[in-house]
């Protein structure tokens, strides 16, 4: 049973463009939740998804960040128009029965 | 919204050295877990324990929910034991997980 799979595990891109991060969570579950951890600090909260559905997106920053999770295929954070300040890595979680599994992460490095 | 505090910030320890970490949140939670991130920023689930105590191996941790606090004990201390152990707690109703500050772990051969 693999656990949850997130893709690519490091990602380098010039400001101004885009970035996709891709995470499939654990077989079986339709709930994904996303988390950023900005250097030398703990992780935060950023948006919990179901199968077509937004269910809190209270912790994305307003602009130029987009979550999805489509009926297919993965979900997907999207980050347009990347700053200096978006460097960071971002994380994905399931939920089995019991607490949360986290992906290995995604290291975005805007240079 | 909760807050989740973790003692002490940083920790040095010579191999083989016992060590108790310490969080505390300041509401009634739903679900406590216990993580390691090593240093390739990993993050591992070590307990699930929103109340009583467990124990894996070398790990153990105690959760006493009505004073609001959890203890990570991690005993024979090897150097893949370093990083950075946070415990995250989420509340009844609400599906998301707020992180403590962290302790860093230090173990010197």
């Amino acid at each position: 049973n693999a656990g949850v799979m997130q893709n690519p595990r490091h990602l380098v891109r010039r400001r101004g463009q885009e970035a996709r991060l891709r995470c499939s969570p654990m077989k079986g579950h339709s709930h994904v939740y996303w988390y950023r951890q900005l250097p030398e600090e703990g992780l935060k909260f950023m948006v919990y998804l179901q199968k077509e559905n937004i269910i809190d997106e209270s912790g994305m920053p307003k602009e130029r960040f987009s979550a999805e999770f489509p009926k297919e295929g993965p979900s997907i954070l999207r980050i347009q128009q990347v700053v200096r300040g978006d460097s960071a890595a971002y994380f994905c979680a399931s939920s089995p029965t019991h607490g949360y599994t986290f992906g290995s992460g995604t290291r975005l490095t805007v240079v | 919204g909760i807050q989740v505090e973790q003692s002490p910030p940083d920790l040095i320890l010579q191999e083989g050295a016992n060590s108790t970490l310490r969080c505390n949140f300041s509401d009634s939670v739903n679900n406590l877990q216990w993580f390691h991130q090593n240093p390739w920023g990993q993050l591992i689930n070590l307990f699930y324990i929103p109340s009583g105590t467990k124990q894996n191996g070398r790990l153990s941790a105690t959760t006493v929910a009505t004073e609001r606090y959890s203890l990570l004990y991690i005993s024979s201390s090897q150097t893949t034991d370093s990083g950075v152990y946070f415990c995250a707690v989420d509340l009844f109703g609400n599906e998301k997980l707020t992180f403590g500050t962290g302790t860093r772990l230090t173990i010197i051969p």
